[in-house]
């Protein structure tokens, strides 16, 4: 099994930039969780589908963020236009119906 | 009033001690408890949770829950320098099991 899959692992970009995240969840996994981690926030939910279905999207932190997930098998997590303060490293996480999230290696996203 | 409560640390022991982590939480209707490990520059990796109040032992790690205090702490016996790391402390709430994290505790094991 490769586990949680995303990618770039690692995004430099300028402030004003469109930026596009992506996660392949493990083959068989009905939920996919986006969060998003600082030294000041820590872990924070951004995002949790349910067979593929947005279910709560209230730690999305405003309209610049948005995410999609059109199938089973891949969902994107797109930043449009990026600002410094969303430098962070951005986690999937995908689970099946026990209680375990199994996380991928995540982004590490720097906006100078 | 923050719904998961971890102090950062950093936690220093010596090796062979054992490290005490503390978590608080808010929210009374919590029902599951998880401890994450994650090493630096790595993601979080689950190494216990517990739903039931009292002890729960797996290998050098137990975890401790108490609902009516809204106490959950990890326990590691024996600390090896390998057990340095961030700990999350997290819990299940809502109904779709949503999961909220703590800040972490950085535990440093001193050879």
């Amino acid at each position: 099994d490769a586990g949680v899959i995303q990618s770039p692992r690692h995004e430099v970009t300028e402030m004003g930039q469109e930026v596009t995240l992506r996660c392949k969840p493990i083959s068989g996994h009905n939920s996919l969780f986006w969060y998003r981690q600082t030294m000041m926030r820590g872990l924070e939910l951004l995002i949790y589908f349910n067979n593929n279905v947005p279910i709560d999207d209230s730690g999305m932190p405003e309209d610049r963020f948005s995410a999609k997930m059109p199938n089973a098998s891949f969902s994107t997590l797109k930043i449009q236009p990026s600002e410094p303060r969303d430098s962070a490293v951005y986690f999937c996480a995908s689970r099946t119906g026990g209680e375990t999230q199994y996380f991928g290696p995540g982004t590490r996203l720097l906006v100078l | 009033q923050k719904e998961v409560e971890q102090n950062s640390g950093p936690l220093s022991v010596p090796e062979g001690a054992i490290a005490s982590l503390n978590c608080t939480y808010s929210d009374r209707g919590s029902q599951s408890f998880f401890w994450y490990r994650q090493y630096s520059g790595k993601s979080p990796e689950l190494i216990m949770f517990i739903y039931s109040n009292g002890d729960k032992e797996d290998g050098r790690f137990t975890a401790q829950l108490n609902k009516a205090s809204q106490y959950v702490s990890l326990l590691i016996r024996d600390s090896q320098p390998s057990d340095s790391a961030t700990y999350l402390c997290a819990l299940n709430s809502g109904g779709y099991q949503k999961v909220t994290f703590g800040i972490g505790t950085k535990l440093q094991v001193i050879p």
